[in-house]
């Protein structure tokens, strides 16, 4: 049973270009939540999603990003017109049911916005 | 909403001696704990995790906390440590129910820098 698996790993990205980021949950789960990871910070908040629905999205920018989970396939966190402060580490959970007692991390995905 | 603090940012320790990495928290209701370790450039592993019943909580790689509700606390220890446990620990709240259970509140981390 493989884990909670994001890719790419890294990602570098001009000012100004888009990132997509991807998060394919664990099997069985069907509850996804998105972290970021500033340098010398803590993991925020970002987005909880279940499948074609975003549930919480209050710790989203208001501007620039957005977050799906559809039916089929990963579930996605674009990022528009990237600028050098979204350069982080974001960090993808799953879970079986919305509870975060039970919630498997991601190895994450290291954007570096240049 | 919740809040959590880690008092050490970093911890330097020799090797097989104990250690102790502190959190606390700060909560308007009851939550759920638990501590995290992050191998450089890697996800976050569960370690530990505090829900109900005995305070004094065992984990993997002979970790253990302890929840002090009256101190608002969970202090993760270990009675020796070894070179593979150098990396970040980060403490984490969420309440078991209600507006915002599925968000987890973490710490800022502690580096814990085992010395050979």
């Amino acid at each position: 049973n493989a884990g909670v698996m994001q890719n790419p790993r890294h990602l570098v990205r001009r000012r100004g270009q888009e990132a997509r980021l991807r998060c394919s949950p664990m099997k069985g789960h069907s509850h996804v939540y998105w972290y970021r990871q500033l340098p010398e910070e803590g993991l925020k908040f970002m987005v909880y999603l279940q499948k074609e629905n975003i549930i919480d999205e209050s710790g989203m920018p208001k501007e620039r990003f957005s977050a799906e989970f559809p039916k089929e396939g990963p579930s996605i966190l674009r990022i528009q017109q990237v600028v050098r402060g979204d350069s982080a580490a974001y960090f993808c959970a799953s879970s079986p049911q919305g509870q975060n007692t039970e919630a498997f991390f991601g190895q994450g995905t290291r954007l570096t916005v240049v | 909403a919740q809040s959590v603090t880690q008092l050490d940012s970093q911890v330097p320790v020799f090797e097989e001696a104990p250690v102790e990495l502190r959190c606390n928290y700060s909560s308007s209701v009851s939550v759920y704990l638990f501590w995290y370790v992050q191998y450089p450039n890697q996800g976050l592993q569960l370690l530990l995790k505090y829900l109900s019943g005995s305070t004094l909580v065992k984990g993997i790689n002979g970790f253990e906390a302890e929840f002090n509700k009256s101190q608002t606390s969970f202090h993760l220890r270990k009675p020796s440590v070894h070179i593979s446990d150098t990396a970040e620990y980060f403490c984490a709240v969420t309440p078991p129910r209600g507006a915002g259970s599925y968000q987890l509140t973490f710490g800022k981390g502690t580096k814990l820098s085992v010395i050979p």
